[in-house]
């Protein structure tokens, strides 16, 4: 079992460029979570989803953020028109079932997005 | 909303000693608690989960307790080494979300 999966591990974007970030869960998962860590600080929950459907989109910027999680192929975090405070580390976990209750989530390496 | 926090930020201990980081929340309505550890540049790696029926959890020289009722947890690290040094952070699962702390900065030193 290979883990929670992410790519790339670092990308650089340009200002107003868009950000696409992929996450793998663990074999068996189903249930996708997305957090942002800032320098220096914890992380913040993004967006929950399922195959096809989102949960709980309660963390997610109200524009030009965008999560999927298709029924084949990993989730994508899609930032649109980035700007410099979007710099920071981008992770993903993964869980077998419904929340994360009762579950140890998996977390991925992360994408470090670096805006320039 | 929940809200986590983690005394202290920032700890610097010779090697050998025992040491304590604590968590607190404020919502007590948790399904669990979880410790992380994370290296500089590195993702997560899960410690100890503690159900929110728990009381503590043990995994080697790491010991996790959780005190629901006044919305405190403690990570308890014996006979510490260099290579505990790294950030340790604590969650508290609200049910399809973690609530994450600032994070402890542990620096063992030879």
């Amino acid at each position: 079992n290979a883990g929670v999966m992410q790519n790339p591990r670092h990308l650089v974007r340009r200002r107003g460029q868009e950000a696409r970030l992929r996450c793998s869960p663990m074999k068996g998962h189903s249930h996708v979570y997305w957090y942002r860590q800032l320098p220096e600080e914890g992380l913040k929950f993004m967006v929950y989803l399922q195959k096809e459907n989102i949960i709980d989109e309660s963390g997610m910027p109200k524009e030009r953020f965008s999560a999927e999680f298709p029924k084949e192929g990993p989730s994508i975090l899609r930032i649109q028109q980035v700007v410099r405070g979007d710099s920071a580390a981008y992770f993903c976990a993964s869980s077998p079932t419904s929340g994360t209750g009762g579950n140890r989530a998996f977390f991925g390496q992360g994408t470090r997005l670096t805006v320039v | 909303k929940q809200e986590v926090t983690q005394i202290p930020a920032a700890l610097s201990v010779p090697e050998g000693e025992n040491l304590v980081l604590n968590c607190s929340f404020t919502d007590s309505a948790i399904y669990n608690l979880q410790w992380f550890r994370q290296d500089p540049g590195k993702g997560l790696t899960s410690l100890l989960l503690i159900q929110s029926s728990q009381r503590e959890q043990t995994s080697g020289r790491l010991n996790a307790s959780l005190d629901k009722s006044s919305g405190r947890s403690t990570l308890y690290i014996a006979a510490s080494q260099p290579g505990d040094s790294a950030t340790y952070l604590c969650a508290a699962d609200n049910f399809n979300k973690f609530y994450f702390g600032s994070g402890t900065k542990l620096n063992v030193k030879p």
